[in-house]
Formats: structure tokens, sequence, C-alpha cells
């Protein structure tokens, strides 16, 4: 299994829709995750961290279920702003706090 | 706060010339810093842990002697590209490590866009 799987995307959903992305990680041994979002040609901005069994900010929600070493993300009321890359982030097994970014999971919101 | 600046933002140059790019945190103190390639419609791809007074750690595939990495104080790490080729162009995006949101949260630069023509 690679490190950080995420779904494959792209997922166009309209305004006000609830979507949600997934990620596997194969690092057991993880106790912190991340989600990243990347805008086209920028760097990653930290939406948000995962270390227990989930956190909710506003309208995203993460979820963490180290049994099955799973993190989703959830985005309520989808605006047009949150169109982006999301990416699923958890730390490397081998190089300390280095971090293991998956492909990201394309996010289109239209009107 | 945790603020991470790169310079140059952009850079293009010719086949077989040295990029330094630099890397700062310009409101906290970092010892560890990361330097991450992305390539087109790729992810980010770790190729070094710089840390401060100490030698990089490179990952596998990336060659050391090809990307000089710097960490000679705690704020500025820098990357030099050195005798840059076509298949160095990339998005080369720094991170420092800090603790304002967690103990392992990293800072991401804006990044440095290379085009070696």
């Amino acid at each position: 299994r690679k490190e950080v799987e995420q779904d494959p995307g792209p997922f166009n959903v309209p305004e006000g829709a609830t979507v949600a992305f997934n990620c596997t990680y194969s690092n057991s041994a993880s106790q912190s995750f991340f989600w990243y979002r990347q805008d086209c040609r920028k760097e990653p901005k930290l939406l948000m961290s995962v270390y227990s069994s989930g956190n909710e900010d506003g309208r995203f929600t993460a979820q963490l279920n180290r049994a099955s070493q799973y993190i989703s993300l959830l985005i309520r009321d989808s605006k047009l702003s949150d169109s982006a890359t999301y990416l699923c982030v958890v730390p490397s097994q081998d190089s300390g706090y280095a971090l293991n970014f998956g492909k990201g999971t394309s996010l289109l919101v239209t009107p | 706060g945790a603020v991470v600046s790169q310079h140059p933002s952009r850079v293009i140059c010719k086949s077989g010339t040295s990029v330094k790019i630099e890397c700062r945190s310009l409101d906290f103190q970092a010892t560890t810093m990361f330097w991450y390639r992305q390539f087109p419609k790729k992810s980010l791809m770790l190729m070094a842990t710089s840390n401060e007074g100490s030698k990089a750690t490179y990952e596998q595939g990336v060659e050391k002697d090809k990307f000089l990495i710097n960490h000679a104080s705690l704020t500025l790490s820098t990357l030099t590209v050195t005798s840059a080729h076509p298949e160095d162009s990339s998005f080369y995006i720094c991170s420092a490590l800090g603790s304002t949101s967690g103990p392992d949260t990293q800072y991401f630069g804006p990044g440095t866009r290379l085009t070696v023509l």
C-alpha cells in the first residue's frame, strides 16, 4: 500500500452541496494527520489537523478511523471559494517530522 | 504568525547555471526545514530535511551534490540547484517546522517556480 492514498477525483459539485473526501494511510504508528488545501500554482495551506478521532471547524469536519487507517474530510454547504485541491497528509515513517502527501483530490464548486 | 517566505518566487535560467533559493521563517525559529518539489499535477515530494547547524538528510534518489542545502541559522535555509537542466524545472517549496498550531505543524513558503531553458 502506498503511504497515502486519496480519492482520485475530480469532484464537481454545485454550490451548497456536501462533499466528502477519503484518504487511507499505511503508517499505523502515525499520531497526527493533516488536511491541506492547495490552490493552483500556490503552496499548500493547512486546513485542519487531526490528533484524535476527529476535528471540526465550521463547515469542515475531519474524521479519523485508526482501525481502518482511514481519514475523511467533509465539507458542508460548499462555496465557490472551496474550489481547490485537497491534500491528505501523514507524517513520514522514515523521515522524522517530514510529511507524506497524497496526490490530492480536486474539487470544483459550480454556481 | 508562522510566516515562511521564499525568494525568488520565480526564476528562469539557462541550462548549466546554478540557482539559489532562500527559505526564511519570518516570525519564529525553525531548527528543521524541509524542501519539497512538485511537478505538474503531481503530489509534493520530499527532497531533503534541513537541520540547523548540521548536514541535510536527503531522500532516496535526490542527489546531494546537485541540490546543495545550507541551514546556517534558525531562520534561513537555502537550496542551490547546481548545473540546472530542463528536467529540474519544477515548483520548489520549503516548509518550516513550528509549534504555533501543534507540535509538528509545518508552515509552507509560497514556493519558487524554476524554469530551466
